[in-house]
């Protein structure tokens, strides 16, 4: 299993709820991500944070709101979404050629 | 802007058959290429990392090739087995630090005992 974890795994939500999803890793990386995987498209960035700082957003709607309070810690919070932000969310870290992505979160915006 | 595109899209084979899966990338100056593995529901694992200045690497039964300057790399299973069976992804980096990778839309490999 890899050393990122992600919750919930699963989220079901009307568009006028609000939601945040969490990140979270341990094994010392100084950068993380956020990506969106949709059915047939290839992943795709959104955000980016370095050393706890964001130094990415590939012109993500507002809606969505990434924060990043320490290292290990990698939040996406969710407001008034689409029908069309429907995914899998992933969460990555990584430091220098070394990779790790957590299982993602599966969203369903109804 | 970068992209990576990944054919075929799926791939269906019999047990034991060697295949390729095939990686091109639209500007040459990457800094490495990645081949990662995704079972249903779950995230990526890294496969297979190339730097820019290598040719090959392998591991077990892989073998990923990079040929930089004609935007191509190649990952190569010999005898497939069932539980080979996953989407197969191509990522590039195009510098160091932490510059994001960029994804192709994967192959989806299907291997028939």
């Amino acid at each position: 299993e890899t050393g990122v974890t992600q919750t919930p795994r699963h989220l079901v939500m009307g568009m006028t709820n609000k939601k945040s999803l969490k990140c979270e890793q341990h094994l010392g990386h100084n950068a993380m991500y956020w990506y969106k995987q949709s059915a047939k498209k290839p992943l795709e960035l959104m955000f980016v944070y370095s050393l706890e700082e964001r130094v990415e957003n590939n012109s993500v709607p507002s809606r969505f709101s990434p924060e990043c309070p320490n290292s290990s810690h990698l939040f996406l919070h969710l407001h008034t979404l689409q029908p069309e932000d429907s995914a899998l969310y992933l969460c990555a870290s990584s430091q220098d050629d070394s990779w790790y992505f957590g299982p993602g979160t599966r969203l369903l915006v109804l | 802007k970068q992209e990576v595109t990944q054919i075929p899209a799926a791939l269906s084979v019999p047990e034991g058959e060697n295949l390729v899966l095939n990686c091109s990338f639209t500007d040459s100056a990457i800094y490495n290429l990645q081949w990662f593995r995704q079972d249903p529901g779950k995230g990526l694992t890294s496969l297979l990392l190339i730097q820019s200045s290598q040719r090959e690497q392998t591991s077990g039964r892989l073998n990923a090739s990079l040929d930089k300057s004609s935007g191509r790399s190649t990952l190569y299973i010999a005898a497939s087995q069932p539980g080979d069976s996953a989407t197969y992804l191509c990522a590039v980096r195009e510098n160091s630090g932490n510059t994001p990778l960029v994804f192709g839309k994967g192959t989806r490999l299907s291997v028939i005992a």
